[in-house]
């Protein structure tokens, strides 16, 4: 059972280049994140969706945007990288806890280490 | 808007000692919370907490919840080098539809021998 994949696991990036995360779990979860984690410091919530063709702005979605066109996938997008966006980035995704009334256990991908040079 | 507060930020113990982590937080319409263990790669998952005054325990490790005072402690008996890691408390609310959590800072706990 692959649960979250990620991938990159690593990448570094020169100023102003483009790029994808890419994200997909197998677990048929309804609610998928990104989160961004700086060192020392806890997880920022970029973008969620709760659903395919759903997508909501998190704590810090600036210079970011996501597409949910399967229920499968939930890929970031940088779209003119900068330093401050170097950073460890986190999908994860949940069951619809939504009937239930509340927040269920995130599952994670491993992450993905992004550096902008 | 939302927020976590986790303390000690950082704690250094020997092994066989006894840690409390506490975590407060200000949300609107509090659903849970939930606390991770993050050890170099990805959080994962200890407990989630929605009721006050009912602990969970796994093991060395429990954790309670106090929905009046809006914190939460995480308790770790007979610490082993295996523990160190940071210990990330997040909590929902209905706020966030039930579809989102905040995340507090962490505590980094070393454990050496």
């Amino acid at each position: 059972n692959a649960g979250v994949t990620q991938t990159p696991k690593f990448r570094i990036l020169k100023i102003g280049q483009s790029m994808t995360l890419q994200c997909t779990q197998d677990m048929n979860h309804n609610y998928m994140y990104w989160y961004r984690q700086d060192p020392g410091m806890g997880l920022k919530l970029i973008y969620y969706s709760v659903g395919a063709g759903i997508t909501d702005k998190g704590e810090v979605p600036n210079g970011y945007n996501v597409s949910r066109s399967t229920t499968e996938d939930f890929p970031l997008r940088l779209e003119l990288a900068a330093p401050s966006q170097t950073s460890v980035y986190f999908c994860a995704s949940s069951y619809p806890s939504r009937l239930a009334g509340l927040t269920g256990e995130l599952f994670f991908g491993e992450g993905s280490r992004l550096t902008v040079l | 808007e939302d927020k976590v507060v986790q303390s000690p930020l950082s704690l250094v113990v020997h092994e066989g000692d006894t840690v409390t982590l506490n975590c407060s937080y200000e949300v609107t319409n509090f659903r849970s919370l939930l606390w991770y263990k993050q050890e170099k790669k990805a959080p994962t998952f200890l407990f989630m907490l929605t009721s006050s005054g009912i602990e969970k325990k796994s093991g060395r490790l429990s954790s309670i919840l106090d929905k009046k005072e809006l914190f939460s402690i995480l308790n770790i008996t007979a610490t082993q080098t295996g523990d160190s890691a940071v210990y990330l408390c997040a909590v929902g609310g209905e706020e966030t539809s039930g579809s989102r959590l905040t995340f507090g800072e962490g505590t980094q706990l070393t454990v050496n021998p």
